[in-house]
């Protein structure tokens, strides 16, 4: 069964105090890998889209990596405007997205 | 401004009753999908359209229905059916299935 596990569940840092956030698939057949990012109350806003392992995106204080098994959201010297949930997603061999139950991640001033 | 509008933000409704929520985007997107979001879960898919006229079931269709009658517009009716309907619903699209999904900011419906 195709599944996705997002860890840890909930992250708290320091602000500039560097981490990462796990994302591991199991699927027959990764056709895409997406990063999200979520405020309360909102729709998830579109952070990266990674397709092949050793692939690598950046956006300002995010970088998303993939390998076979996994995927990190790595987040340098974050703000506390950093703070949201984030939500990983595959696509495996069908047209759906499968998303794992994301990380809330609070940054402190 | 492209994007994905939904409305209302919020909705409320007595049990038995029916009730559409709205999807309309402006990003010439083929494809469309509604999901729903609970407190713990990730995002479950209910229904998706790759094209007008035509639409499927995602994984947990009962108690809901849509139609695909435009390119721009998905709407989503919650029927009396659904056991358990208070929930965040969440609209998307996408140029392709195979591309990233955009959502739009939701709709927050309580049944009582």
């Amino acid at each position: 069964e195709d599944q996705v596990t997002q860890s840890p569940e909930a992250l708290r840092l320091q602000e500039g105090e560097s981490s990462s956030l796990n994302c591991s698939y199991t699927v027959s057949g990764l056709r895409g890998l997406f990063w999200y990012r979520q405020d309360p109350g909102k729709g998830p806003e579109f952070l990266f889209t990674l397709y092949s392992a050793g692939e690598e995106k950046e956006k300002e204080r995010l970088k998303a990596t993939l390998t076979k098994k996994e995927s990190f959201l790595h987040i340098t010297a974050p703000k506390p405007e950093d703070s949201a949930t984030y939500l990983c997603a595959v696509q495996a061999n069908t047209d759906k997205l499968i998303f794992g139950t994301g990380t809330r991640l609070q940054v402190f001033p | 401004d492209g994007g994905i509008t939904q409305s209302p933000k919020y909705l409320f409704r007595k049990e038995g009753q029916n009730v559409t929520l709205s999807c309309e985007q402006n990003l010439n997107h083929d494809a469309m999908y509604w999901y729903r979001q609970d407190p713990g879960q990730g995002l479950r898919l209910i229904y998706y359209s790759q094209i007008v006229n035509d639409f499927q079931k995602g994984d947990i269709a009962e108690g809901y229905s849509v139609s695909r009658e435009k390119k721009e517009s998905f709407p989503l009716t919650v029927t009396s059916a659904q056991k358990n309907p208070t929930a965040f619903y969440l609209c998307a699209s996408s140029r392709d299935p195979v591309y990233e999904q955009y959502f739009g900011p939701g709709t927050r419906l309580t049944v009582t």
